[in-house]
């Protein structure tokens, strides 16, 4: 299958700071990436959808000045977490989406607020 | 909107067993159903999937099968192994579009004992 990456894989960073996550295609353009939330032993939660060229639309209940998101290329969206704080601790998943709506998943990004 | 549940959100099964997990969505416009396999600290990886013209699909030891009159999809896994085990979701989206929404299941947590 296709193939996604996210970086970093892990990060953990002081309450107040601003994390930044990438998500990459690698062999294919993606219009369209996903963007995820998932706390442990639970499902994924959509976040915000990011369409390249346009502002992200976010799903009901989620910040969109606390997770800037960016979709700069085809290849590349961009998650920002502003003035994380604890709460915001968890893992974070992008996808991408490949021709006929097949959804390739990123590794995931765990992010530990102290 | 749609809503996917799953059942069992547990399951164990001795190694060479079979696996079952079912889901039913509720929206009958969905034509898109994946199944993805999340192992522990990953991103889900997609398995199988099958669409809404198409009543079962196998993949080796993997199979899913779709009734859409009753709206429900099921995952089937035969000779499991113990890299079987982790946790699974079914999902469901309409249409092609790479802007389509999947709406996940609340996952499977599937064990295999040895």
């Amino acid at each position: 299958g296709a193939v996604v990456s996210q970086h970093p894989s892990r990060v953990i960073c002081k309450s107040g700071t601003s994390v930044k996550i990438e998500c990459r295609s690698l062999d294919f353009q993606a219009t369209t990436m996903f963007w995820y939330r998932q706390f442990p032993k639970q499902s994924l939660m959509l976040m915000a959808t990011s369409n390249e060229g346009s502002k992200a639309t976010y799903e009901q209940g989620v910040e969109k000045d606390k997770f800037l998101i960016n979709h700069a290329s085809l290849t590349l969206s961009t998650l920002t977490v502003t003035s994380a704080h604890p709460e915001d601790s968890s893992f974070y998943i992008c996808s991408a989406s490949a021709p006929r709506g097949v959804e390739f998943f990123g590794p995931g990004t765990r992010l530990t607020v102290l | 909107g749609e809503n996917v549940e799953q059942h069992p959100s547990t399951l164990s099964v001795q190694e060479g067993d079979s696996a079952v997990i079912k889901c039913t969505y509720s929206d009958s416009a969905s034509n898109y159903f994946p199944w993805y396999k999340q192992e522990l600290g990953k991103g889900p990886q997609l398995i199988i999937d099958i669409r809404s013209n198409v009543g079962e699909k196998k993949d080796q030891r993997i199979a899913v099968t779709l009734n859409k009159t009753a709206k429900h999809f099921s995952l089937h896994i035969t000779e499991t192994q113990p890299e079987d085990s982790a946790v699974y979701f079914c999902a469901a989206t309409k249409g092609y579009s790479s802007a389509s929404k999947i709406i996940f299941g609340s996952g499977t947590r599937l064990s295999i004992r040895p």
